[in-house]
């Protein structure tokens, strides 16, 4: 079974502090996305990364950067965390195409942050 | 690009069928998804079904695809209160190589026992 796993559940942070989420998948995906979720807007694509060192903006880039250093690994990162910043933010990983027959994407559990 | 829109919210009584309705914009997705979300939890695939099929049979779960109206469905029978969650309807997004989805805002379904 994939499994992807997010470092924590629930994360309470001031305004202005740099927060990490980090992500990790074992199952050697290509793909990993960060989305954040919020009541009535369903889930919005902050970044994705396609290989390690890549990423590209998804729709809501901005107050937001990533990392992945690793395959395996992708981190979010709030330079500079505000408190419209308070959301659920999930992972996601998937296979790139050419290797999956589809774009089924596998998600982490989900950390809710407050910014206080 | 790509749009999917679901209703908010539904309501049905233990024992019922629920069904749950998506539209979405972009006739060359190849493949549609639902995924469900308990509370407090991450999104769970239920099922997906291909762009060339009208329908695909799960156990309680059935998927009706009109591609012509390009409109969605899931049903699911003899609904449970296990069964109250968030339901996202996610088309793929064509092109490039990163095989992006677009979600739907999510229905919450709610059973009443």
């Amino acid at each position: 079974d994939v499994k992807v796993t997010q470092s924590s559940r629930y994360l309470v942070k001031r305004t202005g502090e740099k927060v990490f989420l980090e992500c990790v998948q074992d199952m050697d995906h290509e793909n990993m996305f960060w989305y954040r979720q919020d009541p009535g807007l369903g889930l919005r694509l902050i970044y994705f990364s396609y290989d390690v060192k890549m990423k590209e903006k998804g729709d809501i880039p901005e107050g937001y950067s990533v990392s992945r250093e690793k395959k395996e690994r992708f981190s979010l990162i709030l330079e500079s965390a505000s408190t419209n910043q308070t959301s659920m933010y999930l992972c996601a990983s998937s296979l790139v195409g050419g290797r999956a027959k589809t774009d089924t994407q596998y998600f982490g559990p989900g950390t809710r942050l407050t910014v206080l | 690009g790509e749009d999917v829109e679901q209703s908010l919210f539904l309501s049905v009584r233990e024992g019922d069928s629920s069904v749950i309705n998506c539209t979405y914009t972009d006739s060359s997705s190849t493949y549609l998804y639902w995924y469900k979300q308990e509370p407090g939890a991450g999104l769970q695939l239920l099922t997906y079904i291909f762009s060339n099929m009208d329908m695909k049979q799960d156990q309680r779960l059935t998927v009706l695809l009109n591609k012509k109206d390009k409109h969605l469905s899931l049903r699911i029978a003899d609904t449970q209160t296990g069964d109250s969650a968030i339901y996202f309807c996610a088309a793929g997004a064509p092109g490039g190589a990163t095989n992006k989805l677009i979600f739907g805002t999510g229905t919450l379904l709610a059973v009443q026992p």
